[in-house]
């Protein structure tokens, strides 16, 4: 079965600095990967995900992620943030094969923007 | 387009009750999950409906939760004896198609509180 981590609980960044998001992965494969970002009351929103071929994919909001086999890991990350990112943020993977199954989740990482 | 909607938004019963929640998906839809997420931890998939039919339940976490989708389009997860331990947000997805590639797209969630 797969699994994803996501180590860091709680990130505090300032406003225009540089993001770095950490996802590990655990699958027997290349898994469907996804990043999803929940807004307080809002529903969850994919903001990117990958499934083959170039390994930096680019997703909404100026935020981009990089697939990494050796490393199973799946980072997200964005050059500038603004206060509108304050939100959690979630890493899934999709199994591959078979149908559209469900997916599973990370812990989420709540992301926190200081003025 | 009009997104997933889940009705309510907030229940709250006592212990021992029995709940539907209820999940419209996006039309055209041909995939429909439903996912549970306790406070401070990410979504928990529960089941996995194409079509009319369950091509996977195994996140059920026992015979007290049962979900069903009769004409394809609208499903109702059914909680009976809720327990406390039984609340949390539960969230409904929809997708198209029978790919685990094909992005899916939330609703705004149910919460349950059992007391």
């Amino acid at each position: 079965a797969q699994s994803v981590t996501q180590p860091d609980i709680h990130i505090t960044v300032s406003e225009g600095a540089s993001l770095e998001l950490r996802c590990n992965y655990s699958y027997g494969a290349t898994p469907y990967l996804f990043w999803y970002v929940q807004s307080p009351g809002q529903g969850l929103q994919l903001l990117l995900k990958y499934f083959s071929g170039d390994t930096l994919v680019q997703g909404i909001k100026g935020f981009e992620a990089e697939f990494k086999r050796s490393q199973s890991s799946f980072n997200l990350r964005k050059p500038s943030v603004h206060w509108s990112d304050a939100a959690e943020y979630f890493c899934a993977v999709g199994a591959r094969g078979g149908g559209a199954d469900g997916l599973t989740f990370g812990k989420g990482t709540h992301l926190i923007i200081q003025p | 387009g009009a997104g997933v909607s889940q009705t309510p938004s907030n229940k709250v019963t006592e212990k021992g009750k029995y709940v539907e929640l209820r999940c419209d998906p996006i039309s055209g839809h041909t995939a429909l999950y439903w996912y549970r997420q306790s406070l401070g931890q990410g979504p928990e998939f529960l089941i996995y409906f194409q079509g009319t039919g369950a091509a996977d339940d195994s996140g059920l976490p026992n015979d007290r939760f049962f979900a069903v989708r009769p004409e394809g389009s609208v499903s109702t997860l059914k909680i009976q004896r809720t327990e406390r331990g039984d609340s949390a947000v539960y969230l409904c997805a929809s997708s198209f198609g029978t790919s685990g590639a094909n992005e899916q797209f939330f609703g705004p969630g149910t919460r349950l509180t059992v007391l």
